[in-house]
């Protein structure tokens, strides 16, 4: 079935760049989306890519799809403390639709 | 404004009793969903409807029962069968087509459900 990945945690500095890495197993996906959940609450799109697309770039985000290798990653320019949160990896295809999430990545800023 | 609400946002259920999750949309929406968040293990779809009147399992359905009598409304309840219970509870939705493609789901709040 269809199965995404990603690692559980990530620490950086302020004023760095933060990367988040995601792989997936869906070789029908046609969208691939990042959320952005805060303590307690639902997720927030952040971004998505079609398939079809290698790269966009959206202010201080920049997603990056290697389709042959069926991995996504989120970068973040110039970090911030309120960036903190986890992030979602996730995709949808023309399969019934529904949303496959990664486990999440925990993005720690520290000052 | 649009949006989609749960209720409540604490819910606290003693054992063997069966509780249900609200979830309203006023966005107009064909698709709603009913994930299951744990530390550590993302998102795990429980149950999902398209249409009105028609609803499909998840991945964890076990122990879980929904209906979708309005297009708006998507209630999960908890029965006493999910022998484990205590998580946060998201619903979202989704505009959808007849290919079932959407680039935004939209989340509730979540629900916290503690079993005592």
């Amino acid at each position: 079935g269809e199965d995404v990945e990603q690692s559980l945690f990530l620490s950086v500095r302020e004023g760095d760049s933060s990367v988040i890495n995601c792989t997936y197993t869906d070789s029908s996906s046609t969208y691939l989306y990042w959320y952005k959940q805060e303590p307690g609450a639902g997720l927030q799109l952040l971004t998505y890519i079609f398939s079809n697309m290698d790269m966009k770039q959206d202010q201080r985000l920049t997603v990056l799809l290697n389709k042959k290798d069926k991995h996504l990653s989120l970068r973040i320019a110039d970090t911030q403390t309120g960036d903190s949160a986890i992030y979602f990896c996730a995709e949808s295809n023309n399969q019934g639709g529904k949303l496959i999430f990664g486990q999440g990545t925990e993005l720690s800023v520290k000052p | 404004d649009g949006g989609i609400t749960q209720s409540p946002k604490y819910l606290f259920r003693k054992e063997g009793q069966n509780v249900t999750l609200s979830c309203e949309q006023n966005l107009n929406h064909d698709a709603m969903y009913w994930y299951r968040q744990d530390p550590g293990q993302g998102l795990r779809l429980i149950y999902y409807s398209q249409i009105v009147n028609d609803f499909q399992k998840g991945d964890i359905a076990e122990g879980y029962s929904v209906s979708r009598e309005k297009k708006e409304s998507f209630p999960l309840t908890v029965t006493s069968a999910q022998k484990n219970p205590t998580a946060f509870y998201l619903c979202a939705s989704t505009a959808g087509d007849r290919g079932w493609i959407s680039t935004e789901a939209f989340f509730g709040q979540g629900t916290r459900l503690t079993v005592v």
